[in-house]
């Protein structure tokens, strides 16, 4: 079955940081683009980063660019979004999903991220 | 990068048609074919329903359909049925190499 399975999210202090990760299996994660996602509660979705295959690509979103790094290793099958300098509007559920040119078809459960002092 | 326009909420009574419309620039949904849709049930993840512009992925029904005309791209969803109620994203890859996500729709099925 394919799956991808967030952890990392939890309560964090504004500036603060937090590292998410993203397990994938049931299919080659080598061989595809990855995103994360993010959705703020009671709000739409809203694309954060993009990762090519090989690391060879990355994209930002301008809210997070300077602030976020997406990375990902082949080896492990895992995703990952280091978030630093953390602010309120930065609390959302965040979803990573996999990517087949620009469009996300298999998508995780989520993880929440709640930026609180 | 502005968030595409998508009217707040549509409704219908089952059986009916309904159409939600995305509206961008030339610079995102009227310059690639790149937009998809979305569907999320409350609580849940999304789940991809159309894909450049007007394919539909394996499983979905052949209810739902997707066309574009200039900067506006539509999703239309024939013989409502209950299980359809829930909110649609539509998206597209922009000429700065991002995507952006519209802001979503409500659909209610009466």
């Amino acid at each position: 079955e394919v799956q991808l399975v967030e952890s990392g999210g939890g309560l964090v202090k504004p500036g603060g940081s937090l590292r998410l990760s993203c397990a994938a299996s049931g299919f080659t994660f080598s061989s595809y683009g990855m995103n994360w996602v993010r959705q703020a509660p009671g709000k739409g979705l809203e694309w954060v980063s993009s990762i090519s295959s090989s690391s060879s690509y990355i994209y930002y979103a301008d809210s997070v660019k300077g602030r976020f790094t997406i990375s990902r290793d082949n080896a492990k099958n895992s995703l990952y979004l280091q978030m630093n300098s953390l602010r309120a509007e930065d609390t959302a559920v965040y979803y990573c999903a996999r990517d087949l040119v620009w469009r996300m078809d298999v998508w995780g459960k989520g993880t929440t991220v709640t930026v609180s002092s | 990068q502005s968030a595409l326009t998508q009217p707040a909420s549509v409704s219908g009574s089952p059986g009916q048609s309904i159409t939600i419309s995305c509206t961008g620039t030339s610079s995102d949904v009227g310059g690639y074919n790149y937009v998809s849709w979305y569907q999320q049930h409350p609580g849940k993840a999304p789940k991809l329903m159309i894909y450049d512009v007007s394919k539909r992925p394996s499983g979905v029904s052949n209810r739902f359909s997707g066309s574009k005309s200039g900067n506006t791209a539509s999703l239309t969803i024939s013989g409502l049925q209950a299980e359809d109620e829930a909110d649609y994203y539509c998206s597209s890859y922009t000429s700065s190499r991002t995507l952006v996500f519209g802001g979503g729709t409500k659909l209610t099925v009466l």
